[in-house]
């Protein structure tokens, strides 16, 4: 079963609104973490927001915020005000086991959504 | 800017043949990953290391091996090629960042390879 879905290979949003991408997970581990990551044309991997499984706030960065719903096992980003810049694919990660376990966990990543703002 | 650097950036090789590809850190982090990516796949796994000469599989490490004998030094190796493999190679570090104890991935520029 894929551990991380996302269920839009592309959207277009038009510049200034807000739009969500989604993200479902599956795990049975109750230690995770959701991670965010944007990769323009120039494909470079840029982390943009993450959120644990304990926490009780969705996270926010800037424009980014996490709509984090737990019980639908589900973690969307929202962009806020989107700008032309904002085009590019964004990806949805998850890595099992708790902040405890370091660094030593990889990421799983999701298909990616492709987003395009309109100008 | 996390210090990751990948050579080479693009390659072109014939099937059958090996590829070495490395990974180079500047900041003395413990753990590096490669990852793949496909259209329609996203990232996948290759193989992580978390320490010099400790490294161990990752989803889809078939037809690649690793090693570290340096920490700052990563390399992958196709041993002979296969247009399967034909991908885009990311190098990734595991780094926490202001103290914070969320350990995020960053990524190198990645390696474009071509198995003809």
């Amino acid at each position: 079963a894929q551990k991380i879905t996302q269920t839009q290979p592309g959207m277009f949003v038009q510049e200034k609104e807000a739009v969500t991408l989604d993200c479902t997970y599956d795990t049975s581990d109750p230690s995770y973490g959701l991670f965010w990551y944007k990769q323009p044309s120039s494909g470079e991997m840029i982390f943009l927001i993450y959120q644990g499984s304990y926490d009780q706030q969705n996270a926010t960065e800037g424009r980014y915020s996490l709509n984090f719903q737990k019980a639908r096992k589900s973690a969307n980003l929202v962009i806020s005000a989107s700008q032309l810049g904002d085009s590019a694919m964004y990806f949805c990660a998850m890595r099992e086991g708790g902040i405890s376990s370091g660094s030593a966990r990889q990421l799983t990543f999701g298909s990616g959504t492709q987003l395009t703002v309109l100008p | 800017d996390a210090g990751i650097t990948q050579s080479p950036r693009h390659k072109v090789t014939e099937t059958g043949t090996p590829v070495t590809l490395r990974c180079h850190q500047t900041e003395n982090h413990r753990y590096m990953y490669w990852y793949r990516q496909d259209p329609g796949h996203g990232l996948r796994l290759i193989h992580y290391s978390y320490g010099v000469k400790d490294t161990d599989k990752g989803e889809v490490s078939d037809g690649y091996s690793v090693s570290r004998s340096k920490t700052e030094d990563f390399l992958l190796t196709l041993e002979s090629a296969t247009s399967s493999q034909t991908s885009v190679y990311f190098c990734a570090i595991s780094v926490s960042t202001s103290g914070s104890p969320i350990y995020e991935q960053y990524f190198g520029p990645g390696t474009r390879l071509t198995v003809t």
